[in-house]
């Protein structure tokens, strides 16, 4: 079955420091990967996504996302954090044809 | 939350009441989709649309109910059928010449049923 794994259920960083939330995937062909950030009872947002081409991707709010081909990985990265940058993110992997499959989510947080 | 509106943000309702969540997006978007998110897992599809009058059930379709009369809006009924019917129920669309285009979501609606 097709899945997505984000490993982490929690990610805890000090502001200032870089962060990494991890997500990999178990998917047929060259699928689309997607970044979304959700702050409490709220709608998702879009962050960056990869289609094709350069394997690091920079997207919304300083954040960027590293493309792994060998190990089908999607790693959300960030240089320096802030702490509103605490929030539940979300991995999405749509393969060609089919419906975005999720990952679980990370909740990431950020202390001063 | 960019251009989807989804009302109530609250709602209340006792079991065996059917209930219908709205959603509404001025994006000129063709597809929306509707989602049940439950702590500590992924989004999970309902049902998604992708053309008026038409719709597709996904992956947990079974006590729910969609149509799609205008481009603009997708109403999801919960039916008393639906076990488990609390939860934070989201709407988004997204264009649909191209599946790499992102989705866009609304703010989102917490269905509590007692």
């Amino acid at each position: 079955a097709q899945s997505v794994a984000q490993p982490e259920d929690q990610v805890n960083v000090a502001e200032g420091n870089p962060l990494t939330v991890k997500c990999t995937y178990s998917v047929s062909g060259n699928p689309y990967l997607f970044w979304y950030v959700q702050y409490p009872n709220r709608g998702l947002q879009f962050l960056l996504k990869y289609i094709t081409g350069d394997n690091l991707v920079k997207g919304s709010y300083g954040f960027e996302a590293e493309f792994n081909k060998s190990q089908t990985s999607f790693h959300l990265k960030k240089p320096s954090a802030l702490v509103s940058d605490s929030a539940l993110y979300f991995c999405a992997v749509r393969p060609r044809g089919y419906q975005l499959i999720w990952g679980a989510g990370t909740k990431l947080i950020i202390k001063p | 939350d960019g251009g989807i509106t989804q009302s109530p943000k609250y709602l209340f309702r006792k079991e065996g009441q059917n209930v219908t969540l709205s959603c509404e997006q001025n994006l000129n978007h063709d597809a929306m989709y509707w989602y049940r998110q439950d702590p500590g897992q992924g989004l999970r599809l309902i049902y998604y649309s992708q053309i008026v009058n038409d719709f597709q059930k996904g992956d947990i379709a079974e006590g729910y109910s969609v149509s799609r009369e205008k481009k603009e809006s997708f109403p999801l009924t919960v039916t008393s059928a639906q076990k488990n019917p609390t939860a934070f129920y989201l709407c988004a669309s997204s264009s649909q010449g191209d599946l790499s285009y992102e989705q866009y979501f609304g703010p989102g609606t917490r269905l509590t049923v007692t």
